[in-house]
């Protein structure tokens, strides 16, 4: 079985641009997660869905951050204008039903804003 | 709300030697308990996870975990650890018999093993 996609594996961009982040979860699962880690804060999560629809987004940092899910199989998390701050590695999270069931994750992108 | 606590942030071991990663929770509802195992450039992978009954769970690789309502600990433990162990954990926690899957993380323990 194919676990959750994302892509690029890496991003290194310049300060001010527009950044995109993919994701496809494990097909039948009805949660995504996105989370970021940086050696400072750890891993925090940003926002979640639950059946493409975003359910708590608290931990979005600020508005320059945005995620849409448009239908189950996709997901992005938009940084626009990026900032060097934005550098970390963004991982995205799959699970079934949520709750007792555990969440997969994906490779995730190392992103570097210069 | 939840919290996690993990108490090392790096654990240095030498190979065959038995292992310890501490885990402490807060809240003031039941929750859900996991451990997942990060490798260099890696995503998360489950290791174990606690839902209610025997408070001895038995994961992946030779890892277990006692859970104990009374110290609200979780600890991971491995009687002997290879090379291939070497990497971060993460304990984590969420509120049980909610959907969310909302889980809280530590900031997890490096686990070193030496040859």
């Amino acid at each position: 079985d194919a676990g959750v996609i994302q892509s690029p594996r890496h991003e290194v961009t310049e300060m001010g641009q527009e950044v995109t982040l993919r994701c496809k979860p494990i097909s039948g699962h009805d949660y995504l997660f996105w989370y970021r880690q940086t050696m400072m804060r750890g891993l925090e999560l940003l926002i979640y869905f639950n059946n493409n629809v975003p359910i708590d987004d608290s931990g979005m940092p600020e508005d320059r951050f945005s995620a849409k899910m448009p239908n189950a199989s996709f997901s992005t998390l938009k940084i626009q204008p990026s900032e060097p701050r934005d550098s970390a590695v963004y991982f995205c999270a799959s699970s079934l039903r949520g709750g007792s069931q555990p969440q997969h994750f994906g490779d995730g992108t190392r992103l570097s804003i210069l | 709300a939840q919290s996690v606590t993990q108490l090392d942030s790096q654990v240095p071991v030498f190979e065959e030697a038995p292992v310890e990663l501490r885990c402490n929770y807060s809240s003031s509802v039941s929750v859900y308990l996991f451990w997942y195992v990060q490798y260099p450039n890696q995503g998360l992978q489950l290791l174990l996870k606690y839902l209610s009954g025997s408070t001895l769970v038995k994961g992946i690789n030779g890892f277990e975990a006692e859970f104990n309502k009374s110290q609200t600990s979780f600890h991971l433990r491995k009687p002997s650890v290879h090379i291939s162990d070497t990497a971060e954990y993460f304990c984590a926690v969420c509120r049980a018999g909610g959907n969310t899957g909302k889980l809280i993380f530590g900031q997890g323990t490096t686990l070193q093993v030496k040859p």
